[in-house]
């Protein structure tokens, strides 16, 4: 079974300061990761993920996200914040085997994100 | 390239009542999910379309859910008999095919309220 992580039910940080959300992560095998943003009422934007190579993963609107697998951790990061960035932020998780079943994504619970100006 | 729509973007129906929701995905994209979110929860997976063939299905998914993508392109939910415990955002999000990596989008969801 796999299954993520996301410690921390909400981050606030102060705009123009870096922000880190945390996401560790549980599956067989190697692991493919992603991370969405969803607003208010409305489905989630995919930012960024990782597959495999660079452990440091570029994506959308300045984030980024680093892999590291000792660790099982897959950390989304910025380093400035914006007030336009405060969202509902999830971590994804399926496996990278490619047989039957492991095309669906499990979800951490979310970490809210708020930028205060 | 419009996105994934949903339709409709909320729908309250009575205990008892069935609903059904649509889902068009990108175009192009052989592969359609769905997925049920509750409050202060992540989505949780239900089932996955590989053109019209139901590929994978949750034990979320019970009797009363059937999915279906009938020619491939749009796929329909329906929820037959609704509980209260039905009430939630369901999502879909669709992908295409490339070695086995595809990124799954999604659409901006359909609330169900059941009273």
């Amino acid at each position: 079974a796999q299954s993520v992580a996301q410690p921390e039910d909400q981050v606030n940080v102060a705009e123009g300061n870096p922000l880190t959300v945390k996401c560790t992560y549980s599956v067989s095998g190697n692991p493919y990761l992603f991370w969405y943003v969803q607003y208010p009422n409305r489905g989630l934007q995919f930012l960024l993920k990782y597959i495999t190579g660079d452990n440091l993963v570029k994506g959308s609107y300045g984030f980024e996200a680093e892999f590291n697998k000792s660790q099982t951790s897959f950390h989304l990061k910025k380093p400035s914040a914006l007030v336009s960035d405060s969202a509902l932020y999830f971590c994804a998780v399926r496996s990278a085997y490619s047989g039957a079943g492991s095309y669906q994504l499990t979800f951490g619970k979310g970490t809210k994100l708020s930028v205060i100006p | 390239d419009t996105g994934v729509s949903q339709n409709p973007r909320h729908k309250i129906t009575k205990r008892g009542q069935n609903v059904t929701f649509r889902c068009d995905p990108i175009s192009e994209h052989n592969r359609l999910y769905w997925y049920r979110q509750t409050l202060g929860q992540g989505p949780e997976f239900l089932t996955y379309f590989q053109n019209e063939a139901q590929l994978e299905k949750s034990r979320l998914l019970s009797d009363r859910f059937s999915a279906e993508r009938p020619k491939g392109s749009f796929s329909t939910l329906e929820i037959q008999r609704t509980e209260q415990g039905d009430s939630a955002m369901y999502l879909c999000a669709s992908s295409q095919h490339e070695s086995s990596t595809d990124t799954q989008y999604f659409g901006p969801g359909t609330r169900l309220t059941v009273l």
